[in-house]
């Protein structure tokens, strides 16, 4: 079955504490993303990674910080210097050719 | 540039049709449509590529105009199940950076 997967679906963090995020996929995808959102709110792209080794930073890259070691995953880390970590965070890739994102099911942050 | 959806939120009974616009100041690459359930995540919808394209499945269709600025998502004798939030979203020519649109409510009462 291919797929994305995220751990854990809910999270809670004291403030102050960095905290990481795991993304998997076995979809053989090159492209990889993480957006950020908040209730009611759209999808913000925090980073988004072409190829393994490589990734470039989105619209609110503050306070993240990403690595890209092997295909298959792309783990978020959400550092203390990010300001209002709480949120619903969306992990995704991108099929070759007509670029539709594909999600995973997201980890819903809670610092508290 | 994000997109611009419009409207922001829409309350229909069964069986009525809407229609969701995304806008940009600038020429799209292409355009996707999405629906998000609450706490879950964005469902594909469909694509559009082409500047004049239409295209659609069962009762829900979208286009695309001449000048690729603007995508239409029409949604017919809507159902229950069509309550969500939908977004546009684009990729962007020469790189993989994708955008959503700010994303339009829908509500369908019984």
């Amino acid at each position: 079955d291919g797929g994305i997967t995220q751990s854990p679906k809910y999270l809670f963090r004291k403030e102050g504490q960095n905290v990481t995020l795991s993304c998997e996929q076995n979809l053989n995808h090159d492209a990889m993303y993480w957006y950020r959102q908040d209730p009611g709110q759209g999808l913000r792209l925090i980073y988004y990674s072409q190829i393994v080794n490589d990734f470039q930073k989105g619209d609110i890259a503050e306070g993240y910080s990403v690595s890209r070691e092997k295909k298959e995953s792309f783990p978020l880390t959400v550092t203390s210097a990010q300001k209002n970590p709480t949120a619903f965070y969306l992990c995704a890739t991108t099929s070759p050719g007509e670029n539709e994102q594909f999600f995973g099911p997201g980890t819903r942050l809670t610092v508290l | 540039q994000q997109p611009v959806q419009s409207p922001q939120a829409v309350i229909l009974r069964e069986g009525e049709d809407a229609v969701i616009n995304c806008s940009s100041s600038k020429a799209l690459y292409s355009v996707h449509w999405y629906r998000q359930k609450h706490g879950e995540a964005p469902i594909f919808l469909m694509i559009l590529l082409k500047g004049g394209e239409q295209k659609g499945h069962d009762k829900i269709s979208a286009s695309f105009n001449e000048k690729k600025q603007q995508s239409s998502l029409y949604l017919t004798a809507s159902q229950l199940s069509y309550s969500g939030t939908y977004f546009c979203g684009t990729g962007t020519s020469g790189t993989y950076k994708y955008i959503f649109g700010t994303g339009t409510r829908l509500k369908v009462l019984a």
